[in-house]
């Protein structure tokens, strides 16, 4: 089962940012933070990843709280094509873990 | 650097048939994932190889289905005696390692329809 938790569903307006939460309360040490996103029956496609600190790529930015029991996902400037479902996984560091996705959270980006 | 290529991206199969699906991950990737999208339905986790090793198949049905990764050549989802609810997209994604630092990337997947 997933470890996250994450709204159903989010709305956004073009050129404002998105910013999406996760909770993962239950988060162990050695644990990181993923986020992918489904455009429309598309294979999921890789955003960002951590595991204490924050990130950022080109794509988004990835805020993770001090006691790391949630992190929410930042696209600065959203685009009708950053319309999609959204995952946040978390993934141990050790050998043999796959991604496990749970719901996610639908974007919808409206102009 | 190509992407994780899956093929055929469209597969009918009549009921009863035989279905294989083929994932040819990234180069310099040994680990292969499968997973399973029902319609209107989420990804679900079927099974974890390294080549020629099975590491994890918690999310296999128990009949019918089986996965491969040889040495040479692509992975194999091979679903035997497919039925309807055997309909869905199934994607692979593919990683250098296995291990939580590393991001896996996936296919465009195969759309398998069961008529």
């Amino acid at each position: 089962d997933a470890k996250t938790t994450q709204p159903t569903s989010m709305d956004c307006a073009e050129g404002r940012a998105a910013n999406l939460p996760c909770n993962h309360s239950t988060i162990s040490g050695n644990e990181y933070v993923y986020w992918y996103r489904q455009i429309h029956s598309q294979g999921p496609q890789y955003i960002i990843h951590g595991l204490k600190n924050n990130e950022t790529n080109e794509m988004a930015s990835l805020i993770i709280t001090e006691d790391r029991k949630s992190s929410t996902l930042i696209l600065p400037h959203a685009t009708l094509r950053d319309t999609a479902v959204y995952y946040c996984i978390v993934r141990a560091n050790q050998a043999g873990t796959a991604l496990i996705f749970g719901k996610g959270t639908t974007l919808s980006v409206s102009s | 650097n190509a992407g994780v290529m899956q093929n055929p991206r469209h597969l009918v199969r009549r009921r009863g048939q035989e279905a294989r699906l083929r994932c040819s991950p990234m180069k310099g990737h040994s680990h292969v994932y499968w997973y399973r999208q029902l319609p209107e339905e989420g990804l679900k986790f079927m099974v974890y190889l390294q080549k020629e090793n099975i590491i994890d198949e918690s999310g296999m049905p128990k009949e019918r289905f089986s996965a491969e990764f040889p040495k040479e050549g692509p992975s194999i989802l091979r679903i035997q005696q497919v039925v309807r609810g055997d309909s869905a997209a199934y994607f692979c994604a593919s990683s250098p390692q296995g291990q939580g630092n590393t991001e896996a990337f996936f296919g465009q997947g195969t759309r398998l329809t069961v008529v």
